[in-house]
């Protein structure tokens, strides 16, 4: 299996912009979590979903933050409009619900820079 | 509540064991987790360990866990370089039906040659 797959790996953009960031979890995996790393806050959960289904979206940041799981095998996270404290790196993780534990596999992360 | 803590910093030399330390405050916790993330790269799993165990070792990973204290170690046996990282802790509350994670700030480890 290749892993969580996330595009794009860099992102540089403009305050005011639209960004979107896109995952494919593993496939089989029924949680998709997405996380914000920065040196100052750390690894902050923004929300996962469950079959699709947002679970939890109470560390999404404000209104500017969405995410959306329209199948098993796709999910995004935009932010509109971006603004600079929104910089980060930005992470999706899958789990298989059903292995016992609630092991996460991580992606390569998306490092968004906001001018 | 939820909170997991650890030490923001370790350095070593090559060749000794490194042994990174995490408390964590929730008795509840099913799944304890410690995740390696090296530069540029996301978390990668090293390993997990059951709540009702003590220790989980393997190769040159030792976990050991002291629910009593809710303390959670991870040593590494013959530290080389390539294992300069950052080290992240994090614990499972599956009893409770929440899925997600709580990570500890990460250590960050240091091998010096």
């Amino acid at each position: 299996d290749a892993g969580v797959i996330q595009s794009p790996r860099h992102e540089v953009t403009e305050m005011g912009q639209e960004v979107t960031l896109r995952c494919k979890p593993i496939s089989g995996h029924d949680y998709l979590f997405w996380y914000r790393q920065t040196m100052m806050r750390g690894l902050e959960l923004l929300i996962y979903f469950n079959n699709n289904v947002p679970i939890d979206d109470s560390g999404m940041p404000e209104d500017r933050f969405s995410a959306k799981m329209p199948n098993a095998s796709f999910s995004t996270l935009k932010i509109q409009p971006s603004e600079p404290r929104d910089s980060a790196v930005y992470f999706c993780a899958s789990s298989f619900g059903g292995a016992g534990t609630d092991t996460q596999y991580f992606g390569p992360g998306t490092r968004l820079t906001v001018l | 509540g939820e909170d997991v803590e650890q030490s923001l910093f370790l350095s070593v030399r090559e060749g000794d064991s490194s042994v990174i330390n995490c408390t964590y405050t929730d008795s509840s916790s099913t799944y304890l987790y410690w995740y390696k993330q090296e530069p540029g790269a996301g978390l990668q799993l090293l390993t997990y360990i059951f709540s009702n165990m003590d220790m989980k070792q393997d190769q040159r990973l030792t976990v050991l866990l002291n629910k009593k204290d809710k303390h959670l170690s991870l040593r590494i046996a013959d530290t080389q370089t390539g294992d300069s990282a950052i080290y992240f802790c994090a614990e499972s509350y599956m009893d409770t039906g929440r899925r997600a994670l709580t990570f500890g700030s990460g250590t960050r480890l240091q091998v010096q040659p």
